[in-house]
């Protein structure tokens, strides 16, 4: 079982260049979420999705787009990279939302440099 | 910002101490989870504990919870060195959000 499934693991940019992170779940999770993980901040919420075809902002979305074409994938897509996107980040889904009291499962993150 | 904060930022403890680490927040919640992330890898979900529940233990992991000081804390008895990793608090509310705190670090020596 595979679980959450991030791809690519590494990637190195030049400012300026566009790039898509593909999260993929196989557990039938409802909901999926993209974080970005920084030294001393912890992890920050960029973009959600309650289902297929849905989409929501988290707290720092401005610079990413994101699109759930189908209920499996979650695509993260930076346009135009820039140095402060410089980052590692993370996938996650659940089963359903958070009022209903469930836990989030995780991929092995996808590690980011823009220079 | 919606991140909580977590205490200490980092703890350094010997094999067979307890540790524990203490969450903050700042809004309403439905449920507080604690998650584990070794280095270099993704978080893990440890444990779930409900706005309406004050304690909860999971093997050597005991959770409380107080939503009128909008507290949590997180006890590992007996630690070990395999426990060493960042420790993370997040709070699910009523939005479809779960939102982390900033982590904290415990070094477990043997």
């Amino acid at each position: 079982n595979a679980g959450v499934t991030q791809t690519p693991k590494f990637r190195v940019l030049k400012t300026g260049q566009s790039m898509t992170l593909l999260c993929a779940q196989d557990m039938n999770h409802e909901y999926m979420y993209w974080y970005r993980q920084d030294p001393g901040m912890g992890l920050r919420l960029i973009h959600y999705s309650v289902g297929e075809g849905t989409t929501a902002k988290g707290e720092v979305p401005d610079g990413y787009n994101v699109s759930r074409l189908k209920k499996q994938n979650f695509l993260l897509g930076l346009e135009s990279a820039a140095p402060s996107q410089t980052s590692v980040y993370f996938c996650a889904s659940t089963r359903g939302a958070m009022r209903l009291n469930t836990e989030a499962f995780f991929g092995q993150g996808t590690r980011l440099t823009v220079v | 910002s919606q991140q909580g904060e977590e205490d200490p930022q980092a703890l350094s403890i010997q094999e067979g101490e307890n540790a524990t680490m203490n969450c903050s927040y700042k809004t309403s919640i439905n449920n507080l989870q604690w998650y584990r992330q070794n280095s270099g890898r993704g978080l893990v979900h440890l444990i779930l504990i409900r706005s309406n529940e004050r304690e909860k233990h999971s093997g050597r992991l005991r959770v409380t919870l107080d939503t009128s000081k909008k507290s949590s804390s997180l006890l590992i008895t007996a630690s070990r060195a395999a426990d060493t990793a960042s420790y993370f608090c997040a709070r699910g509310g009523a939005t479809n959000k779960l939102i982390f705190g900033t982590g904290t670090l415990l070094a477990v020596q043997p």
